[in-house]
């Protein structure tokens, strides 16, 4: 069956350091990937959108890659602040328009 | 700015109750969806709509009717609510397009309590 694993376990960073959160998946063969932002009681916020041809996309101080052959995407924010405090969901495209959503993983970064 | 509006932030209903939730978005979007998003389960779909009265099931659609009557808005309809159907139940939107789809636009979310 298809699976998306994010890890499940919050991310505790310094402010200032690289974040790397982890997106892996199994019996997909997404055309896209996309990350979102989801802050407490709030809807999630798109962030990026990658493509299956596409190593890596830039977006201010944040990355993202996708290897298609290792089935995973990396997200990463460079300069973490407090603010980037969140849980941070990927999406792979499914069939027509649907996306299915990892589980997110909260990312905590403290000053 | 695009804008997805919910009906409720909070709504508490009693088992057996015929709960409507809606939803209402602004940027004239072909595709509207509808999830509950629960601890440790995440974002589920429960119906998506691709045109208006168009709609597919998603990966949950048991127990949960959708109405799309007019291209901005979209209803998600509890028949008869159940206490397993409590959960954050968030609507979304986006471009159609076909294979080229485009991200999605969240409302706020409707947290749904069945007692």
């Amino acid at each position: 069956s298809q699976k998306i694993e994010q890890n499940s376990e919050a991310l505790n960073i310094q402010e200032g350091k690289t974040a790397t959160l982890t997106c892996n998946y199994t019996n997909y063969s997404p055309a896209y990937l996309q990350w979102y932002r989801q802050d407490p009681g709030r809807g999630p916020v798109f962030l990026l959108l990658i493509r299956e041809n596409e190593k890596e996309k830039r977006k201010e101080r944040l990355k993202v890659t996708f290897d298609t052959t290792l089935k995973q995407s990396l997200f990463h924010i460079t300069a973490s602040q407090p603010a980037d405090s969140a849980t941070y969901l990927c999406a792979l495209h499914n069939a027509g328009n649907m996306l299915t959503f990892g589980g997110g993983t909260r990312l905590m970064v403290k000053p | 700015d695009v804008k997805v509006t919910q009906s409720s932030r909070y709504l508490v209903k009693r088992t057996g109750e015929k709960v409507f939730l809606e939803c209402v978005q602004d940027m004239d979007h072909e595709n509207m969806f509808w999830y509950r998003q629960d601890p440790g389960l995440g974002l589920r779909l429960i119906y998506f709509s691709y045109d208006v009265k168009m709609k597919e099931k998603g990966d949950i659609p048991e127990g949960y009717s959708v109405s799309r009557e007019k291209k901005e808005r979209f209803s998600l309809i509890l028949e008869s609510a159940s206490t397993n159907q409590t959960s954050m139940y968030l609507c979304a939107s986006s471009f159609g397009g076909g294979y080229s789809s485009y991200e999605q636009y969240f409302g706020p979310g409707t947290r749904l309590t069945v007692t």
